[in-house]
């Protein structure tokens, strides 16, 4: 069974702030790992995503994340906030095996104030 | 642009009334999936459509339905909605092989349905 724990369901920055979202998970079998995110009423688009190779993975609007196995985390960075990037952000996991389900972590609504 | 297409975005619907929620794309994607997210959760998938073949989570309840006529369009039916069916429903499609790896997962913009 796989899970993702994301730690924080708000976290809230200055604009020009580093961001950091964190998310762990769960996984009997090598994940595929990925950050979502959506704004109000709205689907959800992808920020980036871990399958294999470099463990670093940039992602669209600066964001960037490194999957450490031994730590089982995949968090989420940016290096300077801004007002746009304020959303509800998913990390989800899923194996990879074709067809199945993503499996989708609580939500971290980030806000960010001027 | 290829995309995933919902309607309508928001639909209001009264308990027990049976409604349908509609879901198109370009991608020429062969598998279809509805997920629901509840206010303030995650999205939690109900089933996909792999081609033609219907693959049901195991606690989706038996009022949810799901109809796919062709690749482009696959529907949800609620066949009678309580209160606690109201939700964002999301579509996404993904491109998958027989035997081969995750592909990614589009998602659509969503349908919000309340329940009155």
């Amino acid at each position: 069974a796989q899970s993702v724990t994301q730690l924080g369901s708000h976290v809230s920055v200055s604009e020009g702030a580093l961001v950091l979202l964190r998310c762990n998970y769960s996984s009997s079998v090598p994940p595929y790992l990925f950050w979502y995110v959506q704004y109000p009423n709205q689907g959800l688009q992808l920020l980036l995503k871990y399958t294999t190779g470099a463990t670093l993975v940039k992602g669209i609007n600066g964001f960037e994340a490194e999957f450490k196995k031994s730590e089982t985390s995949f968090h989420l960075t940016k290096p300077s906030a801004h007002m746009s990037d304020a959303a509800e952000y998913f990390c989800a996991v899923t194996s990879t095996q074709a067809g199945t389900a993503l499996i989708f972590g609580k939500g971290t609504t980030l806000s960010v104030s001027s | 642009d290829a995309m995933v297409i919902q309607n309508p975005r928001y639909q209001v619907t009264q308990f027990g009334k049976p409604v349908t929620l509609s879901c198109s794309q370009t991608l020429n994607h062969n598998v279809m999936y509805w997920y629901q997210q509840k206010s303030s959760q995650a999205p939690k998938l109900l089933f996909h459509y792999y081609d033609k073949d219907f693959n049901n989570e195991a606690d989706t309840p038996d009022n949810f339905q799901s109809r796919r006529p062709n690749t482009s369009f696959c529907f949800l039916d609620i066949r009678s909605p309580g209160l606690g069916d109201a939700a964002m429903y999301l579509c996404a499609t993904s491109h998958e092989v027989a035997g081969g790896s995750y592909n990614e997962q589009f998602f659509g913009p969503g349908t919000r349905l309340t329940v009155l």
